[in-house]
């Protein structure tokens, strides 16, 4: 079945920096990737999504790159702001999604 | 729109004890999961329904564990008996078209602790 590697499991940049988070996945048939934030004691919510068909997505301080040959997709948080800070989850997904293990991610005013 | 309904928002039970879990999904939704997360973890898929058949139970321990989605609406997530290893949140998500592959909106999650 479908594997989700994440990396780093935990981040602190200072605000402004650029955060980056990388996920693997094992199913090359997986064809959504869906990139969730979980604030403490809330409710996952998505940030951005990209789909297989398409290299890169970005929606102002985030973009999300996918490399199909290597099965491997990236977010990027550009600006950094303390109300970033929060855990991240990636997502891959063909029948199901299979979350990744999470990064927490830090933001130091 | 309303958001998903998720209910009781915390439990506390004995193992051994059952408990069941409610959820009532954005209106017109077709797709409905049930996640289970463990502190520290990502969201792990435990069913997923479309409309009021089941797609994919694959990680659901049985033994244990049921839930239905009757009417295609709201569904029940129900563990009998429960073990200390079943402490976690427990998500209902879903999403309005069919399929796993489109944004899910997340209920507030059921916090299960079991002693």
């Amino acid at each position: 079945g479908e594997n989700v590697e994440q990396h780093p499991s935990t981040l602190s940049v200072q605000e402004g920096d650029s955060a980056v988070i990388k996920c693997t996945y094992s199913d090359s048939a997986s064809n959504y990737f869906p990139w969730y934030k979980q604030e403490l004691g809330k409710r996952p919510q998505l940030i951005i999504d990209i789909r297989s068909n398409v290299g890169e997505k970005k929606d102002q301080r985030i973009a999300v790159t996918l490399n199909k040959t290597a099965k491997h997709f990236s977010l990027h948080i550009t600006e950094t702001q303390p109300e970033d800070s929060a855990v991240y989850f990636c997502a891959a997904s063909y029948v199901q999604v299979i979350f990744g293990p999470g990064t927490s991610l830090s933001v130091i005013p | 729109e309303a958001g998903v309904a998720q209910s009781p928002r915390y439990k506390i039970i004995e193992k051994r004890q059952s408990v069941a879990f409610w959820c009532n999904p954005i209106s017109g939704h077709a797709t409905l999961y049930w996640y289970q997360q463990i502190l520290g973890q990502g969201p792990k898929l435990l069913i997923q329904f479309q409309n009021n058949g089941v797609v994919d139970d694959s990680q659901l321990p049985k033994d244990r564990f049921s839930a239905e989605r009757l009417k295609g609406v709201d569904s029940t997530l129900k563990i009998q008996p429960a073990k200390l290893e079943d402490s976690a949140v427990y998500l209902c998500a879903s999403s309005f078209r069919q399929g796993s592959s489109y944004e899910q909106y997340f209920g507030p999650g059921t916090r299960l602790t079991v002693t």
